[in-house]
């Protein structure tokens, strides 16, 4: 099955400054690669996804970037402000399994 | 988005009973449901996939006896939790999705077994 490593597990980073989350997956059938936000205490929300068919997607500060050879993936937070400060999950999916696996989290903390 | 319901957010249960969480996607059909269970500071773990009126089909390593899955309707899902005990105390999360769409997430339940 789907494997999904994500690093790193905390990222502490000052406001104003970017934050970049990684992602590898095993899987190269896996064609559908979401991002989560969860705050403290909330549910997890998408908050960006990329399918295979697409190497780079941006919307507003947050954009992903894929790279299907190497089968990895990345989170780019800019201009980081208070309010991004939660645990990102990233994920992988064959849409043909219609299963989601997880990434283990990052917990970002934008210091003030 | 869509919204996803969760019920009930929390619940304290003796050992040896049984607790029903009930997920409900409130304005779409959803086509598979998603349980999860979350470990404090980890991942989100997936327990089962349910398809309205069809089995549920569990991971590797999750009891099919213990966590009974039912999925009636296109909008309804519920997992019971069946002899609970305290290694069962978690944070459940289930999930919703037309397919090939967003998952939505309910707000989770937090079980306590005391």
């Amino acid at each position: 099955g789907e494997n999904v490593e994500q690093h790193p597990s905390t990222l502490s980073v000052q406001e104003g400054d970017s934050a970049v989350i990684k992602c590898t997956y095993s899987d190269s059938a896996s064609n559908y690669f979401p991002w989560y936000k969860q705050e403290l205490g909330k549910r997890p929300q998408l908050i960006i996804d990329i399918r295979s068919n697409v190497g780079e997607k941006k919307d507003q500060r947050i954009a992903v970037t894929l790279n299907k050879t190497a089968k990895h993936f990345s989170l780019h937070i800019t201009e980081t402000q208070p309010e991004d400060s939660a645990v990102y999950f990233c994920a992988a999916e064959n849409f043909g399994n219609e299963k989601l696996t997880f990434g283990t989290g990052t917990r970002l903390t934008i210091i003030p | 988005g869509a919204v996803v319901s969760q019920h009930p957010s929390w619940v304290i249960c003796k050992s040896g009973t049984s607790v029903k969480i009930e997920c409900r996607s409130l304005d779409f059909q959803a086509t598979t449901m998603f349980w999860y269970r979350q470990f404090p500071k980890q991942s989100l773990m997936l327990m089962a996939t349910s398809n309205e009126g069809s089995k549920a089909t569990y991971e590797q390593g999750v009891e099919k006896d213990k966590f009974l899955i039912n999925h009636a309707s296109l909008t309804l899902s519920t997992l019971t939790v069946t002899s609970a005990h305290p290694e069962d105390s978690s944070f459940y999360i289930c999930s919703a999705r037309m397919s090939r769409a967003e998952a939505f997430f309910g707000q989770g339940t937090r079980l306590t077994v005391v």
